[in-house]
């Protein structure tokens, strides 16, 4: 079985630009986290997707920070403009019978 | 809200000897308890699992034990081996909420051959 897919591993922008980080859960998980994990922390919830529709996103700095899942399949974390202490790992994880499951991460670096 | 916080921040160990990580939690509502291994550059990997109506569970060389009256849990490894050095993370889930997660802050292992 194909784990949590993202995309891109590695992201290098200057503050203020825009970036996309692309999320494919394990197939037929219909609940999919995003966490951010700034180095030498445990991740944090920024919002979770039940399909289609978000169940908490009480976390998500939403001046910046914006997610989708139009179609309860893949999923997509824009931050727009970027900040420096937006600079960490962000986390991609889909849940079945109440265990997460997390992809290998994307690497934000905002210089 | 749930807060966890996790204890040691690292360790280190001689090959063979145990390992053992502390997690306290200040939800008594939280009723899940995994524990994630994170190898560099790599996403946080389930290693064991414990639910708030069990005590303890062990698989293989990894155990981990539920004190729900102290609000804690703890992750023990024996005959520890090079390949368990990695980052160790405790979580929480709080009740009805969607299953989310709540990390301790990491425990950074190493094993010395």
């Amino acid at each position: 079985e194909a784990g949590v897919a993202q995309s891109p591993r590695y992201k290098i922008i200057e503050k203020r630009q825009s970036v996309a980080f692309w999320c494919n859960p394990i197939s037929g998980h219909a609940t999919l986290y995003w966490y951010q994990q700034i180095l030498g922390q445990g991740p944090k919830l920024l919002i979770q997707f039940q399909n289609n529709g978000v169940v908490d996103d009480s976390q998500l700095p939403k001046d910046r920070f914006s997610a989708e899942r139009l179609k309860g399949v893949d999923s997509t974390l824009k931050i727009q403009p970027a900040k420096l202490e937006d600079s960490a790992v962000y986390l991609c994880a889909s849940l079945d019978m109440g265990t997460q499951y997390f992809g290998p991460g994307t690497r934000l670096l905002v210089l | 809200g749930e807060n966890v916080e996790q204890h040691p921040s690292t360790l280190s160990v001689q090959e063979g000897d145990s390992a053992v990580i502390k997690c306290t939690y200040s939800d008594s509502a939280s009723n899940y308890f995994p524990w994630y291994k994170q190898e560099l550059g790599k996403g946080p990997q389930l290693i064991i699992d414990i639910r708030s109506n069990v005590g303890e569970k062990k698989d293989q060389r990894i155990a981990v034990t539920l004190n729900k009256t102290a609000k804690h849990f703890s992750l023990h490894i024996t005959e520890t081996q090079p390949e368990d050095s990695a980052v160790y993370f405790c979580a929480a889930t709080p009740y009805n909420q969607g299953g989310k997660l709540i990390f301790g802050q990491g425990t950074e292992l190493s094993v010395k051959p």
